[in-house]
């Protein structure tokens, strides 16, 4: 069976902490995203990776970094959080053009 | 504008209705097209791909029109379970490829 494991399903930080959100594929996928999703914008491609230590910034990626150094984890990153960046953030995986699975999503709320 | 448009909705209809939604995007660059459903409080699950020529998988329809950068989604005999909301998905580019959501639209059946 297929898995996307997000490390933390639920996170409350406080303004100015480093967050580290971490997701791990056992797929063999070379594609993996970080999403967020907010109520009325649904998901907003924050970065992307293709392959190791390869990264790409998506539609949102201020105020986030991703690190990916090795193939199965993909690891984002918010220097120092902001309230703003309270949301639900989704990881997912994929190969070449196939099905993207995602992980049950971690629920980041900045105080 | 938007890269990934669909009407929010909800929409609203009896059990056996046909639903129809529609989705556009704005990159011509697009190559790959699908349509995601997420059930409330859940990850976003592949529902099918969608074909250029158009493809149909059992009450659900897909059509391309890549001249008019439109994708839609027909559900016949709509049922129960059906209930949930439908993301318009669009793969931009080549192999190493961001992949955007429309914001979804959210369909209620109602017995």
């Amino acid at each position: 069976d297929v898995k996307v494991t997000q490390s933390s399903r639920y996170l409350v930080k406080r303004t100015g902490e480093k967050v580290f959100l971490e997701c791990v594929q056992d797929m063999d996928h070379e594609n993996m995203f970080w999403y967020r999703q907010d109520p009325g914008l649904g998901l907003r491609l924050i970065y992307f990776s293709y392959d190791v230590k390869m990264k790409e910034k998506g539609d949102i990626p201020e105020g986030y970094s991703v690190s990916r150094e090795k193939k199965e984890r993909f690891s984002l990153i918010l220097e120092s959080a902001s309230t703003n960046q309270t949301s639900m953030y989704l990881c997912a995986s994929n190969r070449g053009a196939g099905e993207l699975f995602f992980g049950e999503g971690s629920r980041l709320t900045v105080l | 504008r938007k890269e990934v448009e669909q009407d929010p909705g909800p929409f609203n209809v009896p059990e056996g209705a046909t639903v129809a939604f529609n989705c556009t995007y704005s990159n011509s660059a697009s190559q790959s097209f699908f349509w995601y459903r997420q059930d409330c409080r859940k990850e976003p699950k592949l529902l099918m791909s969608v074909y250029s020529s158009g493809n149909e998988d059992g009450r659900f329809t897909a059509q391309l029109n890549r001249a008019s950068q439109y994708i839609s989604l027909l559900i016949r005999d709509s049922k129960l379970s059906d209930s949930a909301t439908y993301l318009c998905v669009v793969k931009i580019g080549g192999s190493a490829s961001k992949i955007i959501f429309g914001s979804g639209t959210r369909l209620s059946i109602r017995p």
